[in-house]
């Protein structure tokens, strides 16, 4: 089982860039989630999706969009990058919602110069 | 708003010896807490705790959480090498976990 796919593993952007952060997930799960960590603490909620066709904003939404139009795919959009943003993105996913049976990527270290 | 703090924010032990990690919070509608461990990547589950004052176990570790007094506790005994990682708590509400900074914990030989 594959899990939850994460590309890229590294990147570096310019400030002023935009990228697109890939996750999939090939377990059938209905909510997904990406998350960021700055160095030294825990991870803070962007955005996450309880389904296809319907997101929601997390704690930390601002700067970035995403979009659910398969169960599977669940992008993070950037767009004009901002030092701010550099750190590392964890998706995850689960299955009902609970937060026992979460399932998260191996993360995206992004580097805003 | 909601608050998570761990604490202490990092330890350094020696094999054998017992840590206890601490995590309090105040985060509305919470529903339940759960310890994760980081080592090098993404954070892999350890517990989920609900009730209060109930004892999770699994080996050489223990939890504990206390409703009323808004904290949890995270024992391991006997520490590894292997233990060493960084240890989050979250407690979740409906949607969200809400992650603490983390205790970062050093098991040296």
């Amino acid at each position: 089982n594959a899990g939850v796919t994460q590309t890229p593993k590294f990147r570096i952007l310019k400030i002023g860039q935009s990228m697109t952060l890939q996750c999939a997930q090939d377990m059938n799960h209905n909510y997904m989630y990406w998350y960021r960590q700055d160095p030294g603490m825990g991870l803070k909620l962007i955005y996450y999706s309880v389904g296809a066709g319907i997101t929601d904003k997390g704690e930390v939404p601002n700067g970035y969009n995403v979009s659910r139009s398969t169960t599977e795919d669940f992008p993070l959009r950037l767009e004009l990058a901002a030092p701010s943003q550099t750190s590392v993105y964890f998706c995850a996913s689960s299955y009902g919602g609970g937060p026992k049976g979460y399932t998260f990527g191996s993360g995206t270290r992004l580097t805003v110069v | 708003e909601d608050k998570v703090v761990q604490s202490p924010l990092s330890l350094v032990v020696h094999e054998g010896d017992t840590v206890t990690l601490n995590c309090s919070y105040e985060v509305t509608n919470f529903r339940s807490l759960l310890w994760y461990k980081q080592e090098k990547k993404a954070p892999t589950f350890l517990f989920m705790l609900t009730s209060s004052g109930i004892e999770k176990k699994s080996g050489r570790l223990s939890s504990i959480l206390d409703k009323k007094e808004l904290f949890s506790i995270l024992n391991i005994t006997a520490t590894q090498t292997g233990d060493s990682a960084v240890y989050l708590c979250a407690p979740y509400n409906n949607n969200d976990m809400r992650f603490g900074a983390g205790t970062r914990l050093t098991v040296k030989p």
